[in-house]
């Protein structure tokens, strides 16, 4: 079946602008996850979705990211007035855990590459 | 808190063997192990939850240590299809937290 799918791939934008990243996850995946990867980094958690509520927000770096996930479906991921050191890999990854029990093992999208100038 | 990961990166010949260590400073509910491409999505490996189990598949086995709080991958007879970058997930006490991954652990496997 189709795996988890990001759109765009790829994104440059000029600072101050504001972008949206979209994430398809897998049919029937209730758990949704934003990470973000600078180059060379690890995983840096965002954003935990369980059906369409986040119990867990406390990866947004500041309060110019937000998300939102509709239809317990596709997940988009918003950034304002965007800056430099917002460049890098936004990754979306989606499970079967069910809230209440630990954690599944996580499929991931091929990622957006954000690039700010 | 960020489990630490160690060594940062590895070279190895193929067919020789390696190991990869994460720590953390606080008690586990369970640790997961991912490997990342260059330019690719991770990809999920095994998951070991506390009660000291090891698990393997392949080659590539794990074991995890509640009580040191710690997890340790072992890759066997290296092939160069293991080259990448390893990531630690781990996942605290109550299992309602989320996934805090290390730095990753770079291997290349040279012919």
């Amino acid at each position: 079946g189709a795996g988890v799918s990001q759109s765009p791939s790829n994104k440059v934008t000029e600072k101050g602008k504001d972008v949206e990243l979209r994430c398809d996850p897998i049919s029937g995946h209730t758990a949704l996850y934003w990470y973000r990867q600078s180059l060379g980094q690890g995983l840096e958690f965002l954003i935990y979705f369980q059906g369409n509520s986040a119990p867990d927000k406390s990866g947004l770096p500041s309060d110019r990211f937000s998300a939102e996930r509709t239809g317990g479906s596709v997940s988009t991921l918003t950034i304002q007035r965007t800056q430099q050191e917002d460049s890098a890999v936004y990754l979306c990854a989606s499970s079967l855990r069910t809230s209440g029990t630990g954690q599944d093992e996580q499929y991931f999208g091929p990622g957006t590459r954000l690039t700010v100038t | 808190q960020q489990p630490v990961q160690s060594p940062q990166a590895v070279i190895l010949r193929e067919g020789e063997d390696a190991v990869i260590n994460c720590s953390s400073s606080k008690a586990l509910y369970s640790v997961h192990w991912y490997r990342q491409k260059h330019g690719e999505a991770p990809v999920f490996l095994m998951i070991l939850l506390k009660g000291g189990e090891q698990k393997g598949h392949d080659k590539i086995s794990a074991s995890f240590n509640e009580k040191k709080q710690q997890s340790s991958l072992y890759l066997t007879a290296s092939q160069l299809s293991y080259s990448g970058t390893y990531f630690c997930g781990t996942e605290g006490g109550g299992s309602q937290g989320n996934l805090i991954f290390g730095k990753g652990t770079k291997l290349s496997v040279k012919p």
